[in-house]
């Protein structure tokens, strides 16, 4: 069964420094998503992507923050100068279609510590 | 914000049905009503989702009020591995909306 894959699996950095956390969606599908979920809350919205263009993002997806395509496969999310707050799990997740109905496939995260 | 309410927590006996109710009673016409749930920090995953009509699958039956302001998660034979945290979602546009979610614990 295809699935969505995630690497690093867990991502330690400083502060201020700059991540970049990789998706790999399911071949076929077409939109993408970034969730984030710190550590004991609820899973949160944070950007949709179609098209090689944003088409949904949170008030959390803020300057800092950035995704791209860089190729046929990669779906990456750039948090460019890290904070301690920033220390989550990071959910990719693609989907087929772009209709309410259409499942979203989520990968098995990364865990972002920032120190 | 959430466009869902769930209990915080269930136990259900090994074997039992397990019932899990949420409400979304500011759902619109369009909207699906989406069942994930999360185990640890792994990722969500799909259980199943459904419109306006109940819906079975290989996992579970999604039953959703006539007038869908509420819906109940049925596991038919609830198993130690079904603990997790279950997630009623109503998608609206490209969001997934999780709320808090309703921590399940399957008891031997």
């Amino acid at each position: 069964e295809p699935e969505v894959t995630q690497t690093p699996s867990h991502q330690v950095t400083q502060m201020g420094q700059e991540v970049i956390l990789r998706c790999v969606p399911i071949s076929n599908h077409l939109y993408f998503y970034w969730y984030r979920q710190i550590l004991g809350q609820k899973v949160e919205f944070l950007v949709s992507f179609y098209n090689n263009e944003i088409s949904e993002k949170s008030e959390i997806f803020d300057d800092q923050f950035s995704v791209e395509r860089p190729d046929g496969s990669n779906f990456t999310l750039k948090i460019r100068s890290t904070k301690l707050e920033d220390s989550a799990m990071y959910f990719c997740a693609s989907t087929k279609e772009g209709t309410s109905g259409a499942q979203q496939f989520f990968g098995p995260g990364t865990r972002l510590t920032v120190l | 914000d959430a466009k869902t309410t769930q209990p915080t927590s269930m136990d259900c006996a090994e074997g039992r049905a397990a019932n899990l109710p949420c409400n979304h009673s500011t759902i619109s016409g369009n909207e699906y009503v989406y069942w994930y749930r999360q185990i640890h920090s792994q990722g969500p995953q799909y259980i199943i989702h459904g419109l306006k009509n109940n819906e079975t699958n290989e996992m579970a039956s999604l039953i959703i009020t006539e007038d869908r302001k509420s819906s109940t998660l049925i596991l038919p034979h609830a198993t130690l591995r079904d603990t997790a945290v279950y997630y009623c979602i109503v998608r609206v546009g490209n969001q997934f909306y999780f709320g808090t979610g309703t921590s399940l614990t399957v008891i031997p």
